[in-house]
């Protein structure tokens, strides 16, 4: 069975250009995360599809991000325009089951952005 | 609110010798707790979760983690560590659909 795979693995741009992210979860997950690791600090959580529904989008820095889910498959982070404060990792995770709070979570490689 | 407070930011060891790796959190509601590790140029990968029931935790490669409930703690423990074990450690603790990370712990198994 194929993990969850994220692409590209590095972007390098420019403050001002648009990067978009890309997330495959593990077949048949209906559950979808994307989360953010500032260099040195947490992993902290962006937001959650269910499916091709937004569940909770309350940890999106602001209205330069934008995330979707087409088809309830793969998924897409934008964003637009990118600033030096978007520097990090950027981490996908899918799980299967509706969340109860100790479904286990799959993650991605990650995709590595630095926005110079 | 949730948080996890990883207070080791590296942690050098030789080959073979016992490790431990701390983690506390804090929470208003019961929370689940889990341990991943990030090998390099890979995705992060569970080692152990704590549901319910029985304290200590054993999880994959021999690593295992006790959940103390009066000290909010969840350390992770192994004891003979391996130059393969080289790798960052989170702990995270889960409260409704969101995952709180602690800023994770370098292991360098030392030859």
């Amino acid at each position: 069975e194929a993990g969850v795979t994220q692409f590209p693995s590095h972007s390098v741009i420019e403050k001002g250009q648009t990067v978009t992210l890309r997330c495959d979860p593990i077949s048949g997950h209906d559950n979808l995360y994307w989360y953010r690791r500032v260099m040195g600090k947490e992993i902290k959580f962006l937001l959650h599809f269910v499916k091709e529904s937004k569940q909770d989008e309350s940890g999106m820095p602001n209205n330069r991000f934008l995330a979707e889910r087409t088809g309830g498959t793969y998924s897409t982070l934008k964003v637009q325009p990118a600033e030096l404060e978007d520097s990090g990792v950027y981490f996908c995770a899918s799980s299967p089951l509706i969340w109860a709070g100790g479904d286990t979570q799959y993650f991605g490689p990650g995709t590595r952005l630095t926005v110079l | 609110a949730q948080s996890v407070t990883q207070l080791d930011s590296q942690v050098p060891v030789f080959e073979e010798a016992p490790v431990e790796l701390r983690c506390n959190y804090s929470s208003s509601v019961s929370v689940y707790l889990f341990w991943y590790v990030q090998y390099p140029n890979q995705g992060l990968q569970l080692l152990l979760k704590y549901l319910s029931g029985s304290t200590l935790v054993k999880g994959i490669n021999g690593f295992e983690a006790e959940f103390n409930k009066s000290q909010t703690s969840f350390h992770l423990r192994k004891p003979s560590v391996h130059i393969s074990d080289t790798a960052e450690y989170f702990c995270a603790v889960s409260a409704g659909n969101q995952f709180y990370f602690g800023t994770g712990t370098s292991l360098t198994v030392i030859p």
